[in-house]
This record gives C-alpha cells, sequence and structure tokens, in this order.
C-alpha cells in the first residue's frame, strides 16, 4: 500500500514569490492534515479535513496561508506572499474514517531566500 | 496550550537498552503516541498506546505509561545504529479534536 505522497520535496522561492504544495493521502484515509515543523521542533497542526471540509483551521494563518481539498483527496496548501520565517518543513498526514493512529508523508522542505 | 516535555538528547553504545522519556500535562490525553525521524525524512509511527493500559511491548520497543504522573517512556532494546534518528512523543487529548501535540523530540545516537 503506497504511503503519504508529498510534492515537491524540497522547494527554494524568494520571498514575497507564492509557493504551492501538493498532499496525495493514503487511499480510503478521509482525514488529511498538514502540520509545519520548524527546525528543531516538532510538528504543529495548521489545519485539519475530513473529506472536503476544513473542520480545524484556527492555527492556520489566513492572511497568507490557504489551503483546499476540493475532491476530499488531494490537497493543496498554498502561502502567498512567502516570507523568510515561512522556511520550515510542511509535512502532510492522513488517517482513516475513526482512526487512531496518522501516517505522515515525508515532507516538503521549503527555504525561503 | 498543553505541553509535551522530552530530553533533547540521548547517546547509547550499540547492544544497550535505550529508555527516551516524556512528559505530558493533559489529564485529557486518550492516546500516546511514539514517532520516529530520520534525517530528510517524514515522520514514521512506532507505536502507540491507549491511556487505559500501562505498557504495550512490539519486539524491540515497550511503552510505559504511568497516567498518574503524565510521564510517558519507550525502551528500545539492543540498540542498533540504524535506531538512531529523533524520537517525538505525541499526546492526542480529548479537547484537541484529533491534533497531536508533539514534543520537540529527542536525538537518539547510537555509537558502535
Amino acid at each position: 500500500e503506497a504511503g503519504v505522497v508529498q510534492s515537491p520535496r524540497y522547494k527554494i522561492i524568494e520571498k514575497k514569490q507564492p509557493v504551492a504544495f501538493w498532499c496525495n493521502p493514503i487511499s480510503g484515509h478521509n482525514t488529511l492534515y498538514w502540520y509545519l515543523q520548524n527546525l528543531g521542533q516538532g510538528p504543529e497542526l495548521l489545519i485539519r479535513y475530513e473529506n472536503e471540509e476544513a473542520v480545524d483551521d484556527s492555527q492556520l494563518p489566513k492572511d497568507r496561508f490557504s489551503a483546499e481539498r476540493l475532491k476530499g483527496v488531494d490537497s493543496t496548501l498554498k502561502i502567498q506572499p512567502a516570507e523568510l520565517g515561512d522556511s520550515a518543513v510542511y509535512l502532510c498526514a492522513s488517517s482513516s474514517p475513526g482512526g487512531n493512529t496518522q501516517y505522515f508523508g515525508p515532507g516538503t522542505r521549503l527555504t525561503v531566500l | 496550550g498543553e505541553d509535551v516535555e522530552q530530553s533533547l538528547f540521548l547517546s547509547v553504545r550499540e547492544g544497550d537498552s535505550s529508555v527516551i522519556n516524556c512528559t505530558y500535562t493533559d489529564s485529557s490525553s486518550t492516546y500516546l503516541y511514539w514517532y520516529k525521524q530520520e534525517p530528510g525524512a517524514g515522520l514514521q509511527l512506532l507505536t502507540y498506546i491507549f491511556s487505559n493500559m500501562d505498557m504495550k511491548q512490539d519486539q524491540r520497543l515497550t511503552v510505559l505509561l504511568n497516567k498518574k504522573d503524565k510521564h510517558l517512556s519507550l525502551r528500545i532494546a539492543d540498540t542498533q545504529t540504524g535506531d538512531s534518528a529523533i524520537y517525538f512523543c505525541a499526546e492526542r487529548g480529548s479537547n484537541s479534536g484529533y491534533a497531536l501535540n508533539f514534543g520537540k523530540g529527542t536525538s537518539l545516537l547510537v555509537t558502535p
């Protein structure tokens, strides 16, 4: 069974540019999470989807961050415009209906210059 | 928010046992998890324990939970160099929905 897929794995952009990250969860997993991991820290939740509905986006900086999961499968996380402090690893995770475990993708490492 | 604390660094010799400790503050925690992260990789789920259990064993891994003291530990028997990685403790509280609250991670170095 394929795991959580994320792309790109690495992205380098200049500040003020837009950037987007893509996630494909494990097949059959209706819950999808985006986490932010800063260097030397544990992941922190940005947003959680149940199917296509964002049920917890309280930690998402909505002035520059947006996310979508239009068909309840793949998801895209966007930053516009990017700032230097956005340099981090963006992790996607998924879990099955009623599942107690979250499975993580490899992450996208963003560097903003 | 609720805190999850871990020691930042642990060094052991190959073949010895490793014990990584974690404390948490959320008394409503329902599940507690251990994840492993190797350089440049995502988080790999190692094991988890439900809050009404006090021990779980899975091959070389033993998880101990002291709910009264809010203390969780991960013991790795016969530690190998391939176990060198960062280990994250995480908890899921009944008040936090399904979001996981992570510690900062313990960097385990296994020396030959």
